[in-house]
C-alpha cells in the first residue's frame, strides 16, 4: 500500500472562513510534507515534518498553520486566506532511511483549494 | 542549491513515435534524480529514480532515463508512446536537509500531449 490519501479533495472557502485539510498515510513513514501548486506551475515545498516534529517551514505565512497529531496524519489549518492562495495543495510522505536525500516521495491526489 | 531546468516546456508527439523529454540538472556533487508525472486532476506518481550505480533507470509504463554525469542531464524517454502518457512530466532533484527530511526541488514542467 503505497497511499497517501487527502480529504477533502474540493473546498471553497471565504476569506474569514477558518477550515482544514487533512492527509494520511499508513506506510510507516516519518516524514511528511505539504505542497503548493499553481496552475501550470510545479509544485513548491511548505512545510516538512519529521519524526512529528516540524523540521523545514519555506517561510510560509502564518494563515497556513501544519499540525502533525501523529506519524500517519498530517492536516494543514487554513484562516483568512487570500483569493491568491487559491491552489492544488499536495500531500506527500516518504521513509526516513538514516542521511540520505534519495527516499521515494509518495504524493496523495491533493484538495483542490478555492479562495472567495 | 540544487536545481533542474527542464528545456522544454510543451512536446506533442503522435502515437507510436519515440519520445524524449529532456532535463539538466545543475549540481556538481552526489545527485539523486526523480521523473514524476501527473496526469490531468491528479497528484504526483514517481516514474523512476537514479540514486547511484546504472546509469540507465527503468521505470513504470515503459518509461527508461539515463544518467549523464559529464553533460548534467537526465532525460526521460519512451521508444512508443500512448494516448495515455499525455499529462504532465516534472524531473526534480532532491536535497537534503538533515532530521529524516528532504526537499524535492522541481523543474517548470513539460506537457507531453500525444497526437492520434
Amino acid at each position: 500500500d503505497t497511499e497517501v490519501t487527502q480529504t477533502p479533495k474540493h473546498l471553497v472557502m471565504g476569506m474569514t472562513n477558518k477550515k482544514s485539510l487533512k492527509c494520511e498515510q499508513h506506510m510507516g513513514h516519518r516524514a511528511m510534507y505539504w505542497y503548493k501548486q499553481k496552475a501550470k506551475k510545479p509544485p513548491e515545498l511548505m512545510f516538512v515534518y519529521s519524526y512529528e516534529k516540524l523540521s523545514i517551514n519555506e517561510s510560509v505565512p502564518s494563515r497556513f498553520s501544519p499540525e502533525c497529531p501523529n506519524s500517519s496524519l498530517l492536516n494543514l489549518h487554513l484562516h483568512a486566506l487570500q483569493p491568491e492562495d487559491s491552489a492544488l495543495y499536495l500531500c506527500a510522505s516518504s521513509q526516513d532511511a538514516g542521511q540520505s536525500s534519495g527516499n521515494t516521495i509518495y504524493f496523495g491526489e491533493g484538495s483542490w483549494l478555492t479562495v472567495v | 542549491a540544487q536545481s533542474v531546468t527542464q528545456l522544454d516546456s510543451q512536446v506533442p508527439v503522435f502515437e507510436e513515435a519515440p519520445v524524449e523529454l529532456r532535463c539538466n540538472y545543475s549540481s556538481s556533487v552526489s545527485v539523486y534524480l526523480f521523473w514524476y508525472v501527473q496526469y490531468p486532476n491528479q497528484g504526483l506518481q514517481l516514474l523512476l529514480k537514479y540514486l547511484s550505480g546504472s546509469t540507465l533507470v527503468k521505470g513504470i509504463n515503459g518509461f527508461e532515463a539515463e544518467f549523464n554525469k559529464s553533460q548534467t542531464s537526465f532525460h526521460l524517454r519512451k521508444p512508443s508512446v500512448h494516448i495515455s502518457d499525455t499529462a504532465e512530466y516534472f524531473c526534480a532533484v532532491s536535497d537534503w536537509y538533515g532530521e529524516g527530511a528532504q526537499k524535492l526541488v522541481f523543474g517548470q514542467g513539460t506537457r507531453l500531449t500525444i497526437n492520434p
